[in-house]
C-alpha cells in the first residue's frame, strides 16, 4: 500500500508569508507526528496527534506554528509570517499504536523542504 | 523537559569493525526506545527498537542494550559494511496514557571505510 506522502516536496517563500504543508498518513495509522530537521541536524519534535485525543503541541517553537488533523486522516502544518530560521525539512510520520507490547514504528514521509528567502 | 543525548556525533570505523553509539534519556517514564537510520537525502527508517521490559535485543548484525536504572541505551553494529554509512538516531518515548511523543537524539554520523 501507499506510504506516507507529503506535499509540496519543495517550497520557496518570502519572509513574512504564510505557508501550509500537508501530510497524508498511512491508512489506519492513528498516530501522526510532525518534526523539523534543519540541515545536518537531528529531528526536532513539533506536534503529535493520537486519534481523537487533544494533540501534544509542546514542541511547537512559537505561536506562528499550528497544525490540524481531521480525524485520522490528513494533517496540515501552518507557519505564519515565515522567518529565515524556519528554513528546514519538515517531516511527517505516522504509526499504528499497538498498545504496550508491540512496536511503535514511525513511517516517515519524504519531507517538505522549506526555504524562506 | 524531556531530553535525549547521543554520542558520538561522528564515528569513523574500518569495514569489518564494530560500531557503538550511546544514548541517555531524562524522562524516567520512557518505555520505548527505537533506533532510526537515515541515509543521505532519504527519510529515516526504523532499524531496531526495544521496550523497557527487555534488557537486550538482537537482529543479525545489530543489537541494542538498555539499562533502565541508569537511563541509557546503546546500539551495536558488528562486522560493519560500507552500506552501514548513514546517520543514526536514537529516540525515547512513553506509551500508554502518555501517548507516544518521541524525543530524538541529535544523531551520529557513521562512516565505514572500505
Amino acid at each position: 500500500g501507499a506510504g506516507v506522502s507529503q506535499s509540496p516536496s519543495n517550497k520557496v517563500t518570502e519572509k513574512g508569508k504564510d505557508v501550509e504543508l500537508r501530510c497524508d498518513p498511512i491508512s489506519g495509522h492513528t498516530a501522526l507526528y510532525w518534526y523539523r530537521q534543519r540541515l545536518g541536524q537531528g529531528l526536532e519534535f513539533l506536534i503529535y496527534f493520537q486519534g481523537n485525543s487533544a494533540p501534544d503541541k509542546s514542541g511547537l517553537p512559537s505561536d506562528r506554528f499550528s497544525a490540524e488533523r481531521t480525524g485520522e486522516s490528513v494533517s496540515t502544518l501552518t507557519i505564519q509570517r515565515t522567518q529565515q530560521e524556519d528554513s528546514a525539512v519538515y517531516l511527517c510520520a505516522s504509526s499504528f499504536v499497538p498498545g504496550l507490547a508491540g512496536s511503535n514504528e514511525q513511517f516517515f514521509g519524504p519531507g517538505t523542504r522549506l526555504t524562506v528567502l | 523537559g524531556e531530553n535525549v543525548e547521543q554520542h558520538p556525533s561522528t564515528l569513523s570505523v574500518q569495514e569489518g569493525d564494530s560500531a557503538v553509539i550511546k544514548c541517555t534519556y531524562s524522562d524516567s517514564a520512557s518505555n520505548y526506545f527505537p533506533w532510526y537510520k537515515q541515509e543521505l537525502g532519504k527519510r529515516p527508517q526504523l532499524i531496531i527498537d526495544i521496550r523497557s521490559n527487555v534488557g537486550e535485543k538482537k537482529d543479525q548484525r545489530i543489537a541494542v542494550t538498555l539499562n533502565k536504572t541508569a537511563k541509557h541505551f546503546s546500539l551495536h553494529i558488528t562486522e560493519t559494511q560500507p552500506e552501514d554509512s548513514a546517520v543514526y538516531f536514537c529516540a525515547a518515548s512513553r506509551g500508554g496514557t502518555g501517548g507516544f511523543k518521541t524525543i530524538f537524539g541529535a544523531g551520529t554520523r557513521l562512516f565505514v571505510k572500505a
